[in-house]
């Protein structure tokens, strides 16, 4: 079985683009949630998306927004970026949201 | 506020010396909390998890972590280090609630294990 899936692994983006970041989760799960993750800090949640659902949203402007397909893949979209955006951008799935979670290898996001 | 504090940005040991890495946690209610482990440029990798039963959690590559109530604390263990458990470890917290259930991280400790 295959594992979550991060796409891209790279990217390098310009101050004021636009990105979007792609997961698929492990075949069966239902939940997706995101996080960013800034060098030498723990990751830090943006979002939880459980039956295509918005479940929880953290501490991050409005410029991030996500959603969650049938197939229970999903998508983050970062508009207007900034040179503070540069991170790895993780991707877990969970079963059902509340239990364990396995995790992407991540995308890493350069803003120049 | 539910949170996780990791006092050690850095863990130094000896190959074959046994290792320790501290977490304690701030949560009300009962803690669902896990450690997992981060290699350079990778995600997050899964080691155990306590949820309720025994203080000694078993998990993955040998390593272990006991959870004390009346300390708050959740230290990750490992009997005989090895060269190649040297990375970046995360202890989190999962938090429950109208957030659903996002887990709350500790800023890291990087382990390294010299031989």
């Amino acid at each position: 079985d295959a594992g979550v899936t991060q796409s891209p692994t790279h990217l390098i983006k310009t101050r004021g683009q636009h990105v979007t970041l792609r997961c698929s989760p492990i075949s069966g799960h239902k939940s997706v949630s995101w996080y960013q993750q800034v060098l030498g800090q723990g990751p830090q949640f943006i979002f939880q998306y459980y039956e295509k659902e918005e479940r929880g949203r953290g501490n991050f402007p409005d410029r991030f927004s996500a959603r969650q397909f049938p197939n229970y893949s999903s998508e983050l979209n970062v508009n207007a970026l900034l040179l503070g955006d540069s991170a790895l951008y993780l991707c877990a799935s969970s079963l059902d949201g509340d239990g364990g979670y396995t995790f992407g290898s991540g995308t890493r996001l350069t803003v120049v | 506020a539910q949170s996780v504090a990791q006092p050690e940005d850095q863990v130094n040991v000896a190959e074959g010396n046994p290792l320790t890495v501290k977490c304690t946690y701030s949560v009300s209610g009962n803690p669902y909390l896990f450690w997992y482990v981060q290699y350079p440029n990778r995600g997050l990798q899964f080691l155990l998890k306590y949820i309720t039963g025994d203080n000694l959690v078993k998990g993955s590559y040998g390593f272990e972590a006991e959870f004390n109530k009346s300390q708050t604390s959740f230290h990750l263990k490992k009997p005989s280090a090895l060269v190649s458990d040297s990375a970046l470890y995360f202890c989190a917290v999962r938090s429950l609630g109208n957030q659903g259930g996002k887990l709350i991280f500790g800023q890291g400790t990087e382990l390294s294990v010299k031989p």
